[in-house]
């Protein structure tokens, strides 16, 4: 049950530029939403979150959006740096429940 | 403050074997999640435990375990191994009861092959 889906698996971007990384979901029970980097060899890292009250949370050079009607939330990091290069997976949660998606590979170009 | 610690980091496995994975979370956390990452499937949710409760579960077959003990050290076992078992499997904990109030600390990982 796909209930939270990234339906890009990679993204090439190059430096300097911006990054938009995307994601659905369908619970609509779902009230706080995240992001998390994960490098190979390495467990995922936390990113950034929003809560379903708002609709943008930034944080340096990322941005969270959260478009609720449409159940979707979008990822930008501005400027992207060859450093951010990796996978991307974000998440929903309700109260007892954190899904996560499939993740979109990041590749930032020098 | 040490985070989530998982072990072993790397096993190799025979078909119709069964496994034991360890995860300790970070001190203080009483949440501990199970995920199995494999190409293109993502993070797939096996079961979370609290208090030694287990809380939720996944859509995995009765071979996935586990369980959580007084210090929320957590163990999932994997019975009668299949090919297709071959994944990371990653433990995340959280200090608050509720999966909407905060964020999943995650481990390395323990890399099973099964061969």
């Amino acid at each position: 049950d796909q209930q939270v889906k990234q339906n890009s698996p990679s993204l090439s971007v190059q430096e300097g530029r911006i990054s938009i990384l995307n994601c659905d979901y369908t619970n609509s029970m779902f009230d706080y939403f995240l992001w998390y980097k994960k490098y190979p060899a390495e467990g995922p890292t936390f990113l950034i979150s929003i809560s379903s009250i708002k609709d943008k949370n930034e944080d340096g050079r990322f941005t969270v959006f959260l478009n609720k009607s449409a159940k979707h939330l979008s990822l930008h990091i501005v400027p992207s740096q060859p450093g951010d290069s990796a996978v991307y997976f974000c998440a929903a949660s309700s109260n007892n429940d954190m899904r996560f998606g499939a993740g979109t590979r990041l590749t930032v170009k020098p | 403050k040490a985070g989530v610690t998982q072990t072993p980091r790397y096993l190799i496995k025979t078909r119709g074997q069964q496994v034991t994975l360890s995860c300790s979370p970070i001190s203080g956390h009483r949440s501990v999640s199970w995920y199995q990452q494999t190409p293109g499937q993502g993070l797939q949710f096996l079961f979370e435990y609290f208090s030694e409760t287990q809380r939720n579960k996944g859509n995995f077959p009765g071979r996935f375990s586990g369980r959580q003990f007084s210090n929320s050290r957590s163990e999932m076992n994997v019975s009668t191994l299949e090919l297709g078992d071959s994944a990371l499997y990653l433990c995340a904990s959280r200090l608050t009861s509720a999966a909407n109030t905060g964020e999943l600390f995650f481990g390395e990982g323990s890399r099973l092959t099964v061969l």
